[in-house]
């Protein structure tokens, strides 16, 4: 069983660029949640993909987009960086939403500096 | 809005003793799972526990219990037999808009004193 996969591990960007994160989802998981966590605090959630539809979104602003492609795999893009947007992202995989009783599979994240 | 508090900012135990981390959080739902989450120095959130706010017995896993008052909104763990391998930060956790999508806490960072 293949785990929850992101790429790059970290990353390097400066103010008013534009990155895309990329995750894999665990075998079996057709959902896939984004969350950025900010260092010292708690996840934030972002939104969450299911079947390649954006099924519900956090407090996040519109240059905060996503993608699921077929394969259940997801895209976090940010446009326009600010220096707030340093952060670790996290991915989640799970089962369909209401079918796995909330777990979440986590990636281990994408570390985003902005400059 | 759904509201998760966790007011340890650290804790440290001594090995083979046990903690308890707390947690409250506000809602208005009747029926919701809440979590404990641990995120290893590796980075990689795993679930500790689940508890179904509608089940009055409190979840336990192993060394991982849980004290649940529903009606105070307290969600507590408990590590009994702390070991080297618990150090972590913990994370409880609440469904918002769907089990799926969480509200966490700010943390506990729990150390454990050989």
């Amino acid at each position: 069983e293949t785990g929850v996969t992101q790429s790059p591990t970290h990353l390097i960007k400066t103010r008013g660029q534009q990155v895309t994160l990329r995750c894999s989802s665990q075998s079996g998981h057709n959902t896939v949640s984004w969350y950025q966590q900010a260092l010292g605090q708690g996840p934030q959630f972002i939104f969450q993909y299911y079947r390649e539809e954006e099924n519900g979104r956090g407090n996040f602003p519109p240059r905060f987009s996503g993608l699921q492609f077929p394969n259940y795999s997801s895209e976090l893009n940010v446009n326009a960086l600010e220096l707030d947007d340093s952060a670790l992202y996290l991915c989640a995989s799970s089962l369909a939403p209401g079918q796995g009783a909330g777990e979440l599979f986590f990636g281990e994240g994408s570390r985003l500096t902005v400059l | 809005a759904q509201t998760v508090t966790q007011s340890q900012p650290e804790m440290s135990v001594q090995e083979a003793e046990t903690v308890t981390l707390s947690c409250t959080y506000d809602t208005s739902e009747s029926d919701y799972y809440l979590f404990w989450y641990k995120q290893p120095p590796s980075r990689q959130m795993i679930l500790v526990i689940r508890q179904e706010a509608y089940k009055q017995q409190n979840a336990t896993e192993n060394r991982f219990s849980v004290n649940f008052q529903k009606a105070a909104k307290s969600f507590s763990l408990k590590i009994s037999d702390s070991q080297l391998g618990d150090a972590a930060m913990y994370f409880c956790a609440f469904p918002n808009f769907g089990n799926e999508k969480l509200t966490f806490g700010t943390g506990t960072r729990l150390t454990i004193i050989p």
